[in-house]
């Protein structure tokens, strides 16, 4: 059975602090993504990474996915209050289906 | 662009009763999803659809049917409605299988049983 274990499962932080959220398995996928989702509303993507080791950059939003392609980061740097939701990454199981991590909840204090 | 509408938002039941959670998708997608989502657990897949008269078990079906009454319609039914079955459903559709593509959500209907 595929999981994807998302860490820490809360964080709280000052604005303009800096911060990583982490999306662990032990099975490798063929590629990830992201999702934020906002109170009241549901998930909306915010990038797939696709190639073992790559980084991409939304913003002040840095992806990395991990070399064995079993891990991905997600890095904010200098948050926001706008930042404030539940960070989600997901991964392909079969051909049609999508597994959700367990979901970091970030709390960005003004 | 509606994108993917779902009704109700919000709804209480009484344990017991039956209620039909309605999707649409504007999108001409071939894949539909219905999960829930729990505090600390994520989205659970309940039920999906690859295609227009196919339907197929999630993580945690049970208590649930699925109807795919058109390419745009997935509806979502609790016969016997239960406590447990207190969570935020949501309904999703992408192009699967055109690879591993964004899955687009409705706005959730937050259901409470009691």
């Amino acid at each position: 059975t595929q999981l994807l274990k998302q860490s820490p499962q809360f964080l709280s932080i000052q604005e303009g602090e800096n911060l990583t959220v982490y999306c662990n398995s032990s099975s490798v996928f063929s590629s990830l993504q992201w999702y934020r989702q906002e109170p009241g509303e549901g998930p909306v993507l915010l990038v797939t990474v696709v190639t073992g080791g790559e980084v991409k950059k939304l913003k002040r939003l840095t992806f990395q996915f991990g070399d064995a392609r079993k891990d991905s980061s997600l890095h904010i740097t200098a948050a926001q209050t706008g930042d404030t939701g539940l960070y989600l990454c997901a991964g392909p199981s079969g051909t049609y289906k999508y597994i959700f991590g367990t979901g970091t909840r970030l709390k960005v204090l003004a | 662009n509606a994108g993917v509408t779902q009704t109700p938002k919000f709804q209480v039941l009484k344990t017991g009763q039956s209620m039909t959670l309605q999707c649409a998708q504007d999108m001409n997608h071939n894949s539909m999803y219905w999960y829930r989502q729990d505090p600390g657990m994520g989205l659970r897949l309940i039920y999906y659809s690859a295609s227009e008269g196919t339907t197929d078990k999630g993580e945690v079906p049970n208590g649930y049917n699925v109807s795919r009454l058109n390419k745009r319609e997935f509806s979502l039914r609790l016969e016997s409605a239960a406590p447990s079955q207190t969570s935020v459903y949501f309904c999703a559709s992408s192009e699967a299988p055109r690879g591993f593509t964004e899955a687009f959500f409705g706005q959730g209907t937050r259901l409470t049983v009691v």
